[in-house]
């Protein structure tokens, strides 16, 4: 199995500001991963798949990378609507599994 | 517009069991790969089961493996999750999925329906 282990748990921060996500995967993921936001109380919205394509109809401020075993999201100018929580999860081999998840908090 | 509507949730007791469905519309569901994805209440998401478009291929976490059973209806547009000796820790807001252009990321989910275990 692929363990996806996320980072940090929850990050602090303000409108405007930068903000990294970064997922690690046990083995290689290949380019199979995929970002969701996750708001209360709703389901998860996909952001990103394949690593770096951005869904249809999803600002232009999310994006992501690769570097080996390494995933990153990054939300350039963080605005009100993007505080939530983010999820990386894998889609190279069965069975499917998420990071744990990042909590983006106002500051 | 696509939809996925769950259904069947509920209390259920320890050791018992319980049918959840996932009614879609607004896409041909016969030619989609889908899922059922879990959140345990204040916890992450915890994928749980797929099915090809014509059923012919099945995949379970091996938390569930054994207990749960995945199916569909295709002609009934439906998805189903038959969920047997429920434990305390199966406990969750369970979520059906849409597959992504068939590489199992998901693009279209419900809006999830608690199972809770409880005595």
């Amino acid at each position: 199995d692929i363990q996806m282990t996320q980072s940090p748990s929850s990050v602090s921060a303000s409108v405007g500001d930068r903000v990294t996500i970064t997922c690690r995967a046990s083995r290689s993921a290949n380019n199979w991963l995929a970002w969701y936001q996750q708001k209360p109380g709703k389901a998860p919205k996909l952001l990103i798949y394949a690593a770096s394509s951005l869904l249809t109809g999803v600002p232009s401020r999310f994006s992501g990378s690769k570097s080996g075993t390494d995933f990153t999201l990054t939300i350039t100018s963080l605005q009100p609507e993007d505080f939530a929580t983010y999820y990386c999860q894998q889609a190279d081999s069965f069975p499917l599994t998420f990071g744990g998840g990042t909590k983006v908090e106002i500051k | 517009e696509v939809q996925l509507v769950e259904s069947g949730g509920g209390l259920v007791q320890p050791g018992g069991s319980l049918r959840l469905s996932c009614a879609a519309s607004g896409f041909t569901f016969s030619t989609y790969e889908m899922n059922w994805v879990r959140q345990a209440p204040g916890k992450g998401l915890e994928w749980v089961s797929y099915i090809s478009s014509s059923g012919s291929t099945i995949h379970y976490a091996d938390s569930v493996k054994g207990r749960f059973t995945i199916s569909r209806d295709n002609a009934k547009n439906s998805l189903y999750l038959q969920m047997n000796s429920l434990r305390a820790e199966d406990t969750a807001v369970y979520y059906c999925a849409r597959d992504y252009e068939h590489r199992d990321y998901f693009d279209y989910w419900g809006q999830g329906t608690l199972v809770t275990v409880s005595s």
